[in-house]
């Protein structure tokens, strides 16, 4: 079974506006961390946001927003008056108790349209 | 702070060769280093974890003699494609433990292409 699902793999939004980026995961864990990446077309990985299994509130990092919800294992990034820049891969990662390594989502192609 | 670079960003070379990749925590110490790779469109794949002063931890699935990972300081891990041949073309990505939560930071990726 998928650990990291993220089911859309492209989405539009305009400039200003607000979005939601899926991601269900998969874990009979009960610590575990929930990271979201962002990748723009030079390749490189961007860490945008971070939520513990136990955090009793949802991230937040500026204009990112983690929509956490632990009963349904899902941890949705909300990014609120897109900019063109946001324009980039996002990718989904969860990492699991006794596991330093991540475990990657297959990733949503965001294009904010001016 | 928390800059991971990689060295070189793009690379071309003959089948049969073999090439380097140098992944480097600038402003950290990294005790453990992770190496990824991405084919195009796709998400990235953990091929082995670097630790340093001991041998790597393979992903399953990864030839541990063709993929060559040495981790001899704290700052520096490095990944040899031994004897390449084109389908190891791919986008490698190095990344270091670090900060808090064990934030993992990414280099800046090494496209390797294979001729």
């Amino acid at each position: 079974a998928q650990k990291i699902t993220q089911t859309q793999p492209g989405m539009f939004v305009q400039e200003k506006e607000a979005v939601t980026l899926d991601c269900t995961y998969d874990t009979s864990d009960p610590s575990y961390g929930l990271f979201w990446y962002k990748q723009p077309s030079s390749g490189e990985m961007i860490f945008l946001i971070y939520q513990g299994s136990y955090d009793q509130q949802n991230a937040t990092e500026g204009r990112y927003s983690l929509n956490f919800q632990k009963a349904r294992k899902s941890a949705n990034l909300v990014i609120s008056a897109s900019q063109l820049g946001d324009s980039a891969m996002y990718f989904c990662a969860m990492r699991e108790a006794g596991r330093r390594a991540l475990t990657f989502g297959s990733g949503t192609r965001l294009q904010v349209q001016p | 702070g928390a800059v991971v670079s990689q060295h070189p960003s793009r690379v071309i070379c003959k089948s049969g060769t073999s090439v380097k990749i140098e992944c480097r925590s600038l402003d950290f110490q990294a005790t453990t280093m992770f190496w990824y790779r991405q084919f195009p469109k796709q998400s990235l794949m953990l091929m082995a974890t670097s630790n340093e002063g001991s041998k790597a931890t393979y992903e399953q699935g990864v030839e541990k003699d063709k993929f060559l990972i040495n981790h001899a300081s704290l700052t520096l891990s490095t990944l040899t494609v031994t004897s390449a041949h084109p389908e190891d073309s791919s986008f490698y990505i190095c990344s270091a433990l670090g900060g808090s939560a064990d934030t993992q930071y990414f280099g800046p990726g090494t496209r390797l292409t294979v001729l």
